[in-house]
């Protein structure tokens, strides 16, 4: 195990469905992100926290909101999402931002299908 | 924009061969590269750091190297087992603190 828990697994949702995706880190890291992972695409970074504050927004649309309640936790939370949302959703953790030792630990991800 | 790219191919080789993977970097110069490997349905776990002036790193089986001329990095599997079958992915950090990555390539070790 990573240190990284996700849930859930798996969710399957309608365009019209509220849901949250939770991310758990125990290695009492600084740093979280959201990560999307699209079939042959690269990984594209959506948000990063580092100690609870939001450094990124990728232009990721607003159907997605993020939160960060403290260190170690990170939720993600979807509305009004459309098919092409579908991937595998994930979250990973570092020790701290940007530093040249940085190593991401990542969950096992949310596979999402939305219909 | 920058970028990392990796051969989209799959890699298909016997075991006992030597693996090796390739990753290049477009419109900026990373200061280092990582390689992670993820199997299906599991994110990625982090292998190797190399920075940009060590000309190679190895960890037991593994090797990389990292070529600022040729803006490239390789990744080498030596005595490859089925077991290492796997989709590796290289990243590099950008002139802010985002780590891109390639999209990965699917290497398969035959029996």
């Amino acid at each position: 195990e990573t240190g990284v828990t996700q849930t859930p697994r798996h969710l399957v949702m309608g365009m019209t469905n509220k849901k949250s995706l939770k991310c758990e880190q125990h290695l009492g890291h600084n740093a979280m992100y959201w990560y999307k992972q699209s079939a042959k695409k690269p990984l594209e970074l959506m948000f990063v926290y580092s100690l609870e504050e939001r450094v990124e927004n990728n232009s990721v649309p607003s159907r997605f909101s993020p939160e960060c309640p403290n260190s170690s936790h990170l939720f993600l939370h979807l509305h009004t999402l459309q098919p092409e949302d579908s991937a595998l959703y994930l979250c990973a953790s570092s020790q701290d931002l940007g530093g040249a030792n940085e190593k991401l630990f990542f969950g096992s991800g949310t596979q999402l299908s939305v219909l | 924009s920058q970028k990392i790219e990796q051969n989209s191919e799959a890699l298909n080789i016997q075991e006992g061969k030597t693996a090796t993977l390739t990753c290049n970097y477009t419109n900026y110069s990373p200061a280092y590269l990582q390689w992670y490997r993820q199997d299906p349905g599991r994110g990625p776990v982090f292998l190797l750091l190399i920075r940009e002036n060590e000309k190679e790193k190895r960890k037991e089986r593994l090797k990389v190297t990292f070529d600022t001329t040729l803006k490239q990095s390789l990744f080498h599997i030596t005595a490859s087992q089925p077991a290492d079958s796997a989709t590796y992915l290289c990243a590099g950090m950008d002139s802010s603190y985002k780590l891109i990555f390639g999209s990965g390539t699917r290497l398969l070790v035959r029996p």
